[in-house]
């Protein structure tokens, strides 16, 4: 599975958008972009993931660069209940494991 | 649904003893997981199965075993408790594999071995 890079933490405003980077240089071509976040310390809750094209979903956006090696996800609204370390994750189909790093600490600021 | 459970929340072990952390979900997945999680540290793989009866080491399997005799059920036993076991455990689930298909996680067993 390729390899990650995040930045450790970011701040963000309540009610602003949260960006939240990653790069992932040396994903291969049928490999997925995941994104989970684990609040305090609870278990990882998933919110998205993508293979080559931008999605959306309730709770989030991914946008994935065309040559595919970095990706956004995007918070349209953070929210206090939003702080929590965000995990971005490669893996490919034939992979049953889930690799997390150290990923980025969000907080989220009145 | 209740998702994925996890017994107990809390056990603290004395070196040398044994036990079996719970796992039980209720959506019909294939796929089930254990993962422990030590402070400031993401998640390693311990076990994982694709189905009833069938499963394989992750990244840290030494000093754990697991069984998968039914869809809904994958306990993960600890024998011989050592102090490196001191992490925090979670259980998973999924539908298939990663190629795709979202883990949902339990709560976690938070183990202590003094």
């Amino acid at each position: 599975d390729a390899k990650t890079t995040q930045p450790p933490s970011m701040d963000c405003a309540e009610g602003r958008a949260a960006n939240l980077p990653c790069n992932h240089s040396t994903i291969s071509g049928n490999e997925y972009v995941y994104w989970y976040r684990q609040i305090h310390s609870q278990g990882p809750q998933y919110i998205i993931h993508g293979l080559k094209n931008n999605e959306t979903n309730e709770m989030a956006s991914l946008i994935i660069t065309e040559d595919r090696k970095s990706s956004t996800l995007i918070l349209p609204h953070a929210t206090l209940r939003d702080t929590a370390v965000y995990y971005c994750i490669v893996t490919g189909a034939g992979s049953y494991q889930l690799t997390f790093g150290k990923g980025t600490k969000l907080s989220v600021i009145p | 649904n209740a998702g994925v459970t996890q017994t107990p929340k809390f056990r603290i072990l004395k070196i040398g003893q044994s036990m079996t952390l719970q796992c039980t979900q209720d959506m019909n997945h294939n796929y089930m997981y254990w993962y422990r999680q030590d402070p400031g540290m993401g998640l390693k793989l311990i076990y994982y199965s694709v189905g009833a009866g069938i499963t394989d080491k992750g990244e840290v399997p030494n000093g754990y075993n697991v069984s998968r005799s039914t869809t809904e059920d994958f306990p993960l036993r600890l024998e011989l408790a050592a102090p490196s076991q001191t992490s925090v455990y979670f259980c998973a689930s999924s539908y298939g594999g990663t190629g795709g298909y979202e883990q949902y996680f339990g709560p976690g067993t938070r183990l202590t071995v003094t």
